[in-house]
């Protein structure tokens, strides 16, 4: 499968424990962003990051998330002591190199369904 | 503060008519954009990108982009049931680090 590939596709966490969101961006694409979306909501823009940078985390709360592109291995949204409110899909998307004219597309995995406790 | 706006619906045609979705953006440096396609309970899935003013045509989907008055539109030809989802319109700027902003999505309810 060339695609995004997320995991776990659900979790389930209880209030207060850590979660652990993973992506790994489709064959080529070196640039990973993470959204978080509620039920009947649009898709919240969290962070976007190449490897082993972040480059703008404007969309991400200031404590207790955190995400990571390191140069081996997939991408990591990290939520600690998890709330409900913390309860969303969490969708991970990918593109390719941005040059110079039109940018590239995103291509979005399918989604970790977080739900908390 | 960059924003893409888009009518919420829902937006209900019959089977076989045209479904017409628009989306107005703010930021002029916008130069990509995208229509995504979300299924309830699943993933965006990236419809059609357009770069140009005018329109792109694949299938049944036709995108028009007019940059002078800020608006990209998706028409759905031969609507289907298949067609019931919300549609994501998004814009990508070079300004800012290539940020890509999304709408917050129309419903569409093809009736059959």
């Amino acid at each position: 499968n060339a695609g995004v590939m997320q995991n776990p596709r659900h979790l389930v966490r209880r209030r207060g424990q850590e979660a652990r969101l993973r992506c790994s961006p489709m064959k080529g694409h070196s640039h990973v962003y993470w959204y978080r979306q509620l039920p009947e909501e649009g898709l919240k823009f969290m962070v976007y990051l190449q490897k082993e940078n972040i480059i703008d985390e404007s969309g991400m709360p200031k404590e207790r998330f955190s995400a990571e592109f390191p140069k081996e291995g997939p991408s990591i949204l990290r939520i600690q002591q998890v709330v409900r409110g913390d309860s969303a899909a969490y969708f991970c998307a990918s593109s390719r190199d941005l040059g110079t004219g039109s940018n590239q597309p995103q291509h979005f995995g399918d989604g970790t369904r977080l739900s908390i406790l | 503060q960059k924003e893409v706006e888009q009518n919420s619906g829902p937006l209900s045609v019959p089977e076989g008519a045209i479904a017409s979705l628009n989306c107005t953006y703010s930021d002029r440096g916008s130069q990509s954009f995208f229509w995504y396609r979300q299924y309830s309970g699943k993933s965006p899935e990236l419809i059609m990108s357009i770069y140009s003013n005018g329109d792109k045509e694949d299938g049944r989907f036709t995108a028009q982009l007019n940059k002078a008055s800020q608006y990209v539109s998706l028409l759905i030809r031969d609507s289907q049931p298949s067609d019931s989802a919300t549609y994501l319109c998004a814009a990508c700027s070079n300004t800012g680090g290539f940020k890509t902003i999304f709408g917050a999505g129309t419903r569409l309810f093809v009736k059959a």
